[in-house]
Order: structure tokens, then C-alpha cells, then sequence
């Protein structure tokens, strides 16, 4: 069974700063996935890593993948409040199942 | 874009009550999952199918079933419903394995 950990499960964190969320999983995993969730909401796709060293970005979110060391990372750039929000990620096996994390609450204050 | 629905948003049920939770999906996906969301969890698997009148357990499919007899429609049932059932439940979809998943909005379910 694939087990996905991230740290750290709360972040607060001024508008305007950087920061790291860390996804570790135990065993081979064919993909990595992160997703947001916001208060009240579904879960919504955010990057699909799909090779080691693959890294997509969209605006102040870089996700980045490091299968040798069984590491993404999921970047923060220069804050801003519309960020606060859950964050997941989730590998997946070779049959297809989904293994998440626990997820990390972001809030971003003013 | 893919639409996955959920029948209800809200749903209060009484123990030992028979309880059915709907999802559709309008993009022809092979795989659809049920899962539940607890605080400090994350979301656990409940059950999936990658294809009609397939399934496969999850991680703990103790006291539901499930049903898939149309490739878009994937029905979490709870033949029991008990207090620790109680719980957010999320459905999602996804195309094939090189996609991520898709989910609906969620069934809070409350069993009294």
C-alpha cells in the first residue's frame, strides 16, 4: 500500500512570503497528483507529475516531482489571501487507486 | 468540462437505516471512486470500479457495498447505517490512469 505524508498539516503565513509544502509517499508511485479544496468545496486538480523532475507551474504555484528521493514539493510564491485553502497530494499505484494525504490548511493573512 | 454530481449536498439519515448515495459522471469515464472525508484524515478510499459491474474494496469498504450498472451512474450504498458513518463523501471519476481525478461537490451525511 502506498503511503502518502505531508508536512506540514497547518500553515499560516504572511501575504507576500514564500513557502514549502512536502509530500513523501513510501513506495513506487507511477504519478503524483495535487489538488486544492476550499472551505465547503470539492476537490479541485491543480498539476499531474507524471516523470522524475517534472515541474509545472501556474502563477505563485510551482509543484515539482523527485521520484528517486519519493518527494514533490508544492512552492508558494509571494503570497496572496485568494491562496488560503487545503491542499492535497496523491500518488497513485499501478492499479489505478489514488493514495492521499492528509492535506495541509493554508492561510494566508493579511 | 467534466461534470460529476452528486444527488444530494445534505442528507440526514437514522441508525440502521438503508442509505443510498448517487453519482453520475457525463464524460464517458472508465474509473469512478467513492471516498470519505473526515478531519485529520484526509479522504480515505471507499470503493472503485473501472468499469460497469466492476469493483474493486479500497482502504476500509466495511459496511458499504457499492453498485455500477451504467458506466456514468456509481451508487455508494451503507446497508446499515451506523453514528460512525457520519462523514463527508466524495465521488470522482477520471478517464484512465495518466488523469487526475474529477469530484463532485460532496454528500454531507449525518446518521442520528
Amino acid at each position: 500500500e502506498l503511503k502518502v505524508e505531508q508536512n506540514p498539516l497547518f500553515l499560516s503565513m504572511q501575504e507576500g512570503k514564500n513557502y514549502t509544502i512536502y509530500c513523501n509517499y513510501s513506495t513506487t508511485s507511477d504519478r503524483l497528483y495535487w489538488y486544492r479544496q476550499d472551505p465547503g468545496k470539492s476537490l479541485e486538480s491543480l498539476f499531474v507529475l507524471l516523470s522524475n523532475g517534472a515541474v509545472k507551474q501556474e502563477g505563485r504555484l510551482m509543484a515539482s516531482l523527485d521520484t528517486k528521493a519519493r518527494l514533490s514539493t508544492l512552492h508558494i510564491t509571494a503570497a496572496v489571501h485568494d491562496l488560503s485553502a487545503t491542499y492535497f497530494c496523491a500518488g497513485q499505484n499501478t492499479g489505478n487507486q489514488f493514495y492521499f494525504g492528509t492535506g495541509t490548511s493554508l492561510t494566508v493573512i493579511p | 468540462d467534466v461534470k460529476v454530481t452528486q444527488s444530494s449536498r445534505y442528507l440526514v439519515k437514522r441508525t440502521g437505516e438503508k442509505v443510498f448515495l448517487e453519482c453520475v459522471q457525463d464524460m464517458d469515464h472508465e474509473n469512478m471512486f467513492w471516498y470519505r472525508q473526515d478531519p485529520g484524515l484526509g479522504l480515505r478510499l471507499i470503493y472503485f470500479s473501472y468499469d460497469v459491474k466492476m469493483k474493486e474494496k479500497g482502504d476500509i469498504p466495511e459496511g458499504y457495498s457499492v453498485s455500477r450498472e451504467k458506466k456514468e451512474r456509481f451508487s455508494l450504498i451503507l446497508e446499515s447505517a451506523s453514528t460512525n458513518q457520519t462523514s463527508m463523501y466524495l465521488c470522482a471519476s477520471s478517464l484512465d490512469g495518466n488523469q487526475p481525478q474529477h469530484f463532485g461537490d460532496g454528500t454531507r451525511l449525518s446518521i442520528l
